[in-house]
């Protein structure tokens, strides 16, 4: 096993929405509702956005949500703001208490 | 709130092992595991293991198997990443974070990171 696929770039203008992807196979993201996405600004640690698939901590806006289909995760960003201008990866439970991480996608706001 | 506070930059040479901290506040420690992610220059994210605080149980990355060893000192609230035979491609920025695992298998904080450089 090895790390999820995602883009390695995505961009928007501000009030856009994007889509970002996370790929894997029906051993981790395929088999289990447990996907998790962080959003990382350059020099700062990861902060949590989204568990299991589409749920929300506190104060995560709801300009930012999450769903799943067979082996692919996405996270979708709607109402593009200057400040959503960061790296963003995907995570996900792979079975025997492991956990792998995607490759990571950098959002540009035009 | 919750806090988890990591020990400072690190510098070592190739072989040697280092060993980090990441003390935790404003929850109860053993109620919650620790994971470990690391990151290297400009790369992404990897996951390196896992330790339940409660019981000491650990989960590790194949890759890191036999050079891993994650504990934790409930005593005060600390947990703690050893690696060693260290090269130049652990050099790495180390984070902890607090591992929802049982209940949604996510990260909710993490510690600013320690950066260890590995070099000659």
């Amino acid at each position: 096993q090895s790390a999820l696929t995602q883009p390695a770039s995505v961009s928007g203008s501000p009030g856009q929405s994007i889509t970002i992807s996370c790929t894997g196979t029906s051993t981790d993201v395929g088999a289990y509702n447990l996907v998790s996405w962080y959003q990382q600004h350059p020099g700062k640690a990861p902060t949590l956005l989204m568990f299991e698939g589409s749920k929300r901590p506190s104060g995560v806006s709801n300009r930012f949500s999450g769903s799943k289909s067979g082996n692919t995760a996405s996270l979708t960003i709607s109402g593009l703001q200057a400040e959503d201008e960061a790296e963003y990866y995907c995570c996900s439970y792979a079975g025997s208490a492991l956990y792998f991480f995607g490759t990571g996608t950098w959002v540009t706001v035009l | 709130q919750v806090q988890l506070v990591q020990s400072g930059t690190e510098v070592k040479k190739p072989g040697a092992s280092v060993k980090v901290s990441c003390k935790a506040s404003g929850y109860t420690f053993s109620s919650f595991g620790i994971s470990w992610v690391r990151q290297a220059p400009g790369q992404g994210l990897e996951w390196m293991g896992w330790i339940s605080v409660y019981n000491g149980n650990t989960n590790y990355a194949q890759n890191l198997r036999g050079r891993l060893t994650l504990t934790s000192d409930i005593s005060t609230n600390t947990a703690y990443m050893e690696l060693g035979s260290l090269r130049s491609g652990d050099t790495a920025v180390y984070y902890c974070a607090r591992d929802r695992r049982g209940s949604g298998s996510y990260f909710d904080y993490w510690g600013l990171g320690t950066l260890v450089t590995v070099s000659s």
